[in-house]
Order: C-alpha cells, then sequence, then structure tokens
C-alpha cells in the first residue's frame, strides 16, 4: 500500500531563514503528489501539485517543491520564511492509477506543523 | 472559486446520539469525500463518493455511513456516536481526471 513519509513533526525556523520540509511517498509507479497547507482552525488549502512534466513546481505564497523520482521525494521549499507561513503543511499522494479514473483520494503524511520565529 | 461548505464548525453530541455532518460543493464535481482529521494522525479517509448514490469505504469506515443523493451534497452519519469519534472532519470535492481535492473549513465534533 502507499503511504507518506513527513520527517518531522515538528519544524522551527526563524524569519527570512529558508524553510525545508521533507515529504517521501513509498510507491513503485510515481504517483501524483500535492503539498496542503493547514492554518489553525481552517481547511486544507492546496499549495501546490505535481502530475506530469516539469519536475519543479512553484505554487502558492512563495513556496515550491521538486519531485525527485530516484529518491521518491517532493520536498517542500520556501527561500525565506514569513512569520505568516506558521502552519501545518501536509503532503499527499494520489495513485497514478486511481488519478484519471473515479477515486481521486488522497493519502495524507501526518503533517509537520512549521513554527516562524521573529 | 470551489466552494465547499459544511453544515456546522463545531458541534457536541452524547454517545449513542445519531449524528449528521452534511457537506455542500458547489462546482459540479464527480468525486466528494469525508476524512477525519487526529493529531499526530494527518487525515484518513472514511469514506468517498464518485457518482451520485455511490460510495466506497476508505480506511477507517468502521461506525460511519454516508448518503450521496445529489451530486452536490454527500452527508456523513455516526448511527451511535462515540467519544472515539471526537475529531475533526474535513469534507473534499473534485473532478475526475484530476485528482487532490478542494476541501471545506471542517467540523470540530465532540462526543460527551
Amino acid at each position: 500500500a502507499q503511504s507518506v513519509t513527513q520527517l518531522g513533526s515538528h519544524v522551527s525556523v526563524s524569519e527570512g531563514a529558508l524553510v525545508l520540509l521533507r515529504c517521501n511517498y513509498s510507491s513503485s509507479v510515481p504517483p501524483y503528489l500535492f503539498w496542503y497547507v493547514q492554518y489553525p482552525n481552517q481547511g486544507l488549502q492546496l499549495l501546490l501539485k505535481y502530475t506530469t512534466g516539469a519536475t519543479l513546481v512553484k505554487g502558492i505564497n512563495g513556496f515550491e517543491a521538486e519531485f525527485k523520482k530516484s529518491e521518491t521525494s517532493f520536498h517542500l521549499t520556501k527561500p525565506s520564511a514569513h512569520m505568516s507561513d506558521a502552519a501545518e503543511y501536509f503532503c499527499a499522494v494520489t495513485p497514478q492509477g486511481n488519478y484519471g479514473g473515479s477515486q481521486g483520494n488522497l493519502i495524507f503524511g501526518k503533517g509537520t506543523k512549521l513554527s516562524v520565529k521573529p | 472559486d470551489v466552494k465547499v461548505t459544511q453544515s456546522s464548525r463545531y458541534l457536541v453530541k452524547r454517545t449513542g446520539e445519531k449524528v449528521f455532518l452534511e457537506c455542500v460543493q458547489d462546482m459540479d464535481h464527480e468525486n466528494m469525500f469525508w476524512y477525519r482529521q487526529d493529531p499526530g494522525l494527518g487525515l484518513r479517509l472514511i469514506y468517498f463518493s464518485y457518482d451520485v448514490k455511490m460510495k466506497e469505504k476508505g480506511d477507517i469506515p468502521e461506525g460511519y455511513s454516508v448518503s450521496r443523493e445529489k451530486k452536490e451534497r454527500f452527508s456523513l452519519i455516526l448511527e451511535s456516536a462515540s467519544t472515539n469519534q471526537t475529531s475533526m472532519y474535513l469534507c473534499a470535492s473534485g473532478t475526475q481526471g484530476k485528482g487532490g481535492g478542494n476541501f471545506g473549513p471542517g467540523t470540530r465534533l465532540l462526543v460527551l
């Protein structure tokens, strides 16, 4: 079965520092990959997704992620953290066979809470 | 913008009560999903539906049922609420062939 591992349940960075949130997936066939952000007491908002094509994907709020098939990774980065980036971030996959079919359900990692220090 | 709305943001129920959580989307999406979110466990899929009157079990369907009588509405039903069903419930919708999903704001359910 597919699984998603997010390394580090809590990450703390200083304002202006690089943000790096790690995500690895287990699959023999590359799935479709997503990053979501959740602010306190809110639902999930899509940051970016990788389906096919260019492996470096740019998302909203200055975030980007790179799909590395050889490493089965999809790490999320942002060059300079802002206080407003403090939130919980979830990596998710949709098994490739499901993407175009009737399912399209997501398998989530357990989340990484990002804190940004002034 | 896709809007997914959930009937309640916060809900308090007693053990044994029947609980209905409603979700409505306004973008004519075929797929709708119910997830449960618990600290340290991420989001887990309870049920999903890819068409009216169609439903499929997710990873943790026990103790839950669903109903999809209209395309825009997907209801989650707790037949007899228990304290271990205290959680945040998130509804999502999506288009076939697109993957992912648009999420509602969530319903935080407390079962006493």
